[in-house]
């Protein structure tokens, strides 16, 4: 099985300054068909995960364009331009190249 | 839009079956997509249980395959779980959702539910 592992696993930010936080995957995450296969979720407190990030870089819709993802092969990165105090929560990337599907242990994000 | 709702018991006995549906609403379950259970223990991480397309077909996460079947019942449109000989570490909170194939992930979710293997 793909296992994820993400650093830092808390991310003490201070509103308006960047964030920025890494996946990395113990197989390539690329498929032949030249796409990579992780996507990136935050669950805010008390809520189900919702989806920032698929297939790498692509924004899901009605995210703000202050997310963005990037990397290629085994590591990744989700960029927050500028933090919010809305974007507390716990952001987790997921392999999603093949079953089982997997999930990294999470970056906690918390506001100084 | 698609809603999800997870609904069953709360509280399951040690050595007993944990029995949940997955109620799907403003979709049809016979879409080509997959249904999938992801479980999250009490302040810990997501583990993937398994997926079912609603034609039966499914795949289970190898960790638990022995314990786990999941059905659809397109008539309801909804899909089930079950797992089997629970245990303590089967405490979590378990959520429902919807897996798009083709740009892979997951895009709609349920509350979740938490269920509580206890005697």
């Amino acid at each position: 099985d793909i296992v994820l592992t993400q650093s830092p696993l808390s991310l003490p930010v201070t509103p308006g300054e960047p964030a920025s936080m890494s996946c990395r995957s113990s197989e390539s995450l690329l498929h032949r068909n030249g796409y990579t296969y992780v996507d990136w979720y935050l669950q805010k407190p008390g809520q189900s995960p919702q989806l920032l990030i698929y297939l790498g870089s692509n924004r899901a819709p009605g995210v703000p364009d202050r997310f963005s993802g990037s990397g290629s092969g085994t590591d990744f990165t989700l960029t927050i331009s500028r933090v919010e105090a809305e974007d507390v929560g716990v952001y987790y990337c997921m392999q999603a190249l093949q079953v089982p599907r997997g999930f990294g242990p999470g970056t906690r994000l918390e506001i100084k | 839009q698609v809603q999800l709702q997870e609904s069953g018991p709360g509280l399951v006995k040690p050595s007993g079956t944990l029995s949940l549906t997955c109620a799907v609403s403003g979709g049809s379950i016979s879409s080509s997509n997959w249904w999938t259970w992801v479980r999250q223990p009490p302040g810990k991480g997501l583990e993937w249980i398994g997926q079912i397309y609603h034609s039966d077909l499914t795949h289970y996460n190898p960790s638990l395959k022995s314990r786990v079947t999941m059905s659809v019942d397109k008539s309801k449109n909804q899909f089930s779980l079950n797992l089997t000989s629970v245990t303590a570490a089967d405490t979590a909170v378990y959520y429902c959702a919807r897996w798009v194939g083709p740009s892979s992930f997951f895009d709609f979710w349920g509350p979740g539910i938490l269920v509580t293997v206890s005697s």
